[in-house]
């Protein structure tokens, strides 16, 4: 299994950014597949979860309306359009593939978006 | 939203210390719960889902148990590879949730 991530820049506040995950190794029109963040020296905090359907999606209440999760199972690729982006967005986004109800089995290395002026 | 408290925050230990780190859910969350380790500069590593049960690869020395809001994280016998920080995470219910994490430092 193998998730490389992409798409991370330094933005103003206010701009919009894409990330990109492509993903090999597995079955990837089969699974969950999930964003995870991580502020400069803080914890993790999960984001958004987008279901093999492609339709059923699930986001943190800090990126609702903002952030839009998207899959192209064809490509074997996850996204996460960022809009309206905010200094407190900025961090480390990883990307993860869930095994089961919700546990994130494998993880990418993670890109790094940060929001200034 | 379900909150996730982790104690404690950090741990200092020895090399052969068994290591106990406790994760509380505010709410019941039966066996939905994982652990992960995290060094610097690296994504985080799977170990335990269900609460108890060890992914595969992980080394036995791990091990992970409780159900609904108590849980705890056990490295029976720490090793050099071992000091890392260490998440809980709930996915029993949206938005899922982490522990602030534990640091597992040199004692």
């Amino acid at each position: 299994v193998q998730l490389l991530e992409s798409g991370g820049d330094l933005v103003q506040p206010g701009g919009s950014l894409r990330l990109s995950c492509a993903a090999s190794g597995f079955m990837f029109s089969s699974y969950v597949m999930a964003w995870v963040r991580q502020a400069p020296g803080k914890g993790l905090e999960w984001v958004s979860n987008i279901g093999p359907d492609i339709v059923t999606t699930h986001y943190a209440a800090s990126v609702k309306g903002r952030f839009t999760i998207s899959r192209d199972n064809s490509r074997n690729t996850l996204f996460l359009q960022m809009d309206s982006l905010r200094v407190e967005d900025t961090a480390v986004y990883y990307c993860a593939k869930i095994w089961g109800r919700g546990d994130l089995d494998y993880w990418g290395q993670g890109t790094l978006v940060t929001v200034s002026s | 939203d379900i909150q996730m408290t982790q104690s404690p925050s950090t741990l200092s230990a020895s090399v052969g210390d068994r290591v106990t780190i406790t994760c509380r859910a505010s709410q019941n969350i039966e066996k939905w719960l994982a652990w992960y380790q995290q060094k610097p500069g690296r994504a985080p590593k799977f170990l335990i889902h269900d609460a108890s049960s060890l992914q595969i690869g992980v080394p036995s020395r791990f091990s992970g148990s409780g159900s609904g809001t108590e849980f705890t994280l056990t490295i029976s016998s720490l090793q050099p590879d071992d000091f890392a920080t260490y998440y809980c995470h709930q996915y029993h219910d949206y938005p899922r949730t982490f522990g602030q994490g534990t640091k597992v430092e040199v004692k």
